[in-house]
């Protein structure tokens, strides 16, 4: 299957700081990106998907100007929470579909830790 | 809006022995998709299989193989001859075919295998 990298994948941040999560297709290319929030010990929930060259769909109740996120190129999306605070907190995952796949691929995640 | 249920918190089997998950999925269109992944403490997101919703015959994936009840909207998973390596949550997720591309997951199923 194809490989999804995710970087960094521990942080730890100062509230109030900004910090880039970013989001790799390393052997394809990928045309939708996806990106998960993960609570512990509870599901998946879908933040927002994005379109290369596009600009992101957010989903409902996910503040645009706190998640910002960019698809720059068929191989990279970075989600960036800015002035990040305690509740910012938690487990983000990327995932990836491009036209040559019929399913998602997943990042191995990214723990953000805010201070 | 689709909605995936799964009502099995926690299972646990021994090992080599069988085991079945439960989905139920709540949705008005006739073409889907239906995937069941795996998330083992690494958090690192694996498909174990997926359904196509137009297929009658159900998938199977060596010890993993399905049962798909199109009309009653059910999708089970039978994990056959459980290994420790089993461990791990289990999510159920629902994709709707030509459309956002979008999984919506179940609440998820943690399940222990016993040596």
């Amino acid at each position: 299957g194809a490989v999804v990298s995710q970087h960094p994948s521990w942080v730890i941040c100062k509230s109030g700081t900004s910090v880039k999560i970013e989001c790799r297709s390393l052997d394809f290319q990928a045309t939708t990106m996806f990106w998960y929030r993960q609570f512990p010990k509870q599901s998946l929930m879908l933040m927002a998907t994005s379109n290369e060259g596009s600009k992101a769909t957010y989903e409902q109740g996910v503040e645009k100007d706190k998640f910002l996120i960019n698809h720059a190129s068929l191989t990279l999306s970075t989600l960036t929470v800015t002035s990040a605070h305690p509740e910012d907190s938690s487990f983000y995952i990327c995932s990836a579909r491009g036209d040559a796949y019929n399913e998602q691929f997943f990042g191995p995640g990214t723990r953000l830790t805010v201070l | 809006a689709q909605t995936v249920t799964q009502s099995q918190p926690e299972m646990s089997v021994q090992e080599a022995e069988t085991v079945t998950l439960s989905c139920t999925y709540d949705t008005s269109e006739s073409n889907y998709y239906l995937f069941w992944y795996k998330q083992p403490p690494s958090r690192q997101m694996i498909l174990v299989i997926r359904q196509e919703a137009y297929k009658q015959q159900n998938a199977t994936e060596n010890r993993f193989s399905v049962n798909f009840q199109k009309a009653a909207k059910s999708f089970s998973l039978k994990i056959s001859d459980s290994q420790l390596g089993d461990t791990a949550m289990y999510f159920c997720a629902f994709e709707s075919q030509g459309g956002s591309e979008k999984l919506v997951f179940g609440k998820g199923t943690k399940l222990t295998v016993n040596p």
